[in-house]
């Protein structure tokens, strides 16, 4: 089985500032994981993705994720810090296929309301 | 390349009645997944499909139900319908099954409201 959380329901930085969204996810075998970005009444962006190679990974808008397997997280980061990088993030992950786990689509995490004051 | 097309983008329905959606996935993707939307449970995964098989099937009723054509294009069906079916129901499009490491891309949502 598979499973995301994201302990934040939300996360207030300032303008310029440094942002984290939190995520730790739970699977039988190997993760994928990804980022998506949501503005109301949208569906969702895609921002980056760890499948294999570098923990870390660089994506859309200057946005970046450390991938941790031993604390099985992938915590969203930036820099720094714009206000129309307000929104609903979301974590997911799969298993990889072949990889022991099951054949699921992606499991979201709740979401992370990042909001950005100017 | 255009991407992800979900029509209708806003549906008004009466309970018991029944509702097709429609996906058009990006051209040259062969998998297309159906995921819900709400408030109190968040992103749910529906069904996947690939090559016009369903390959993966989420934890819902019997009630919803989907299938590919041969241009990959897929609809969602949602029978008898509830007012806890009132959702936004997004699509998503990969180039192969399972992901594969490439991702998904995802429409912009039909906003489904039963009254």
């Amino acid at each position: 089985a598979q499973s995301v959380a994201q302990p934040e329901d939300q996360v207030n930085v300032a303008e310029g500032n440094p942002l984290t969204v939190k995520c730790t996810y739970s699977v039988s075998g190997n993760p994928y994981l990804f980022w998506y970005v949501q503005y109301p009444n949208r569906g969702l962006q895609f921002l980056l993705k760890y499948i294999t190679g570098d923990n870390l990974v660089k994506g859309s808008y200057g946005f970046e994720a450390e991938f941790n397997k031993s604390q099985t997280s992938f915590h969203l980061k930036k820099p720094s810090a714009l206000v129309s990088d307000s929104a609903l993030y979301f974590c997911a992950v799969r298993d990889a296929p072949y990889s022991g786990g099951g054949a699921d689509g992606l499991t979201f995490g709740k979401g992370t309301h990042l909001i950005i004051q100017p | 390349k255009a991407g992800v097309t979900q029509t209708p983008r806003y549906l008004i329905k009466t309970r018991g009645q029944q509702v097709t959606l429609s996906c058009s996935p990006i051209s040259g993707h062969r998998s297309v997944s159906w995921y819900q939307q709400t408030p109190g449970q968040g992103l749910q995964f529906l069904f996947e499909y690939f090559s016009e098989t369903q390959r993966n099937k989420g934890n819902f009723p019997g009630r919803f139900s989907g299938r590919q054509f041969s241009n990959s294009r897929s609809e969602m069906n949602v029978s008898t319908l509830e007012l806890g079916d009132s959702a936004l129901y997004l699509c998503a499009s990969s180039p192969f099954g399972q992901g594969r490491g490439y991702g998904y891309t995802f429409g912009s949502g039909t906003r489904l409201t039963v009254v």
